[in-house]
């Protein structure tokens, strides 16, 4: 079993709709939890990250981490067309080391 | 904007020649990293070097071999390449410190061994 599982989609919606990302994880133990952005021929970037459970939001972008269900999500409001790319989540374990999903594509039509 | 570079951005090479994948950051930051990512898997690391001199084998076995002799550059080198060495390798740093490890990553650099 993966310690991180996460949906590859691909995942398609029209512009304006509620994205819903998300992840599962196996471990406990884990304390940060990420997500990045990936556009095509580019490396991941990082959206933002949030340290044990609880919400926290950016512009349009809310993460949330319910640690007693191990699940992890990303919600999108109002997307547009340019938020269409792939999200990985990433979760990070003891010392530092970083694990990843497989990351879900992403295509917001206009 | 991101100050990590990658080269080359893409490469087709046949099967047995030497390859170097470049990897430059400007950041300053003692911690490097190279993954490896295929379509639809989740991305998996190599190699990792927390300082100069320093280089450790990561999660997924690889022919591949860096080196860290300046802080800012860490290079990839495979000897003799192999259809199976096929992937897009991506690097990454991050400062040193404790808390979130936030990684900064680079285009990638895309291999295709014939």
């Amino acid at each position: 079993q993966k310690e991180v599982e996460q949906d590859p989609g691909p995942l398609s919606v029209p512009e304006g709709a509620i994205v819903s990302l998300n992840c599962t994880y196996s471990n406990s133990a884990f304390q940060y939890f990420m997500w990045y952005r990936q556009y095509s021929r580019k490396g991941p970037e990082l959206l933002m990250y949030t340290y044990s459970s609880g919400n926290k939001e950016d512009g349009r972008f809310t993460a949330q981490v319910d640690k007693s269900s191990k699940y992890i999500s990303l919600f999108i409001r109002d997307s547009q067309p340019s938020d269409s790319a792939t999200y990985l989540c990433a979760i990070q374990g003891g010392g530092g080391k970083l694990i990843f999903g497989q990351g879900t594509e992403l295509s917001v039509k206009p | 904007e991101a100050d990590i570079y990658q080269t080359p951005r893409y490469l087709v090479i046949g099967t047995g020649k030497k390859i170097t994948l470049e990897c430059s950051q400007t950041m300053g930051h003692d911690k490097m990293y190279w993954y490896q990512q295929d379509p639809g898997m989740e991305l998996h690391l190599i190699h990792y070097s927390y300082g100069v001199n320093s280089t450790e084998k990561g999660d997924l076995s690889s022919e591949s071999t860096v080196s860290r002799i300046r802080t800012e550059h860490f290079p990839l080198t495979l000897e003799s390449a192999r259809p199976s060495h096929t992937s897009q390798y991506l690097c990454a740093s991050t400062p040193d410190g404790s808390g979130a490890n936030v990684l900064t990553f680079g285009a990638g650099s895309r291999l295709t061994v014939l």
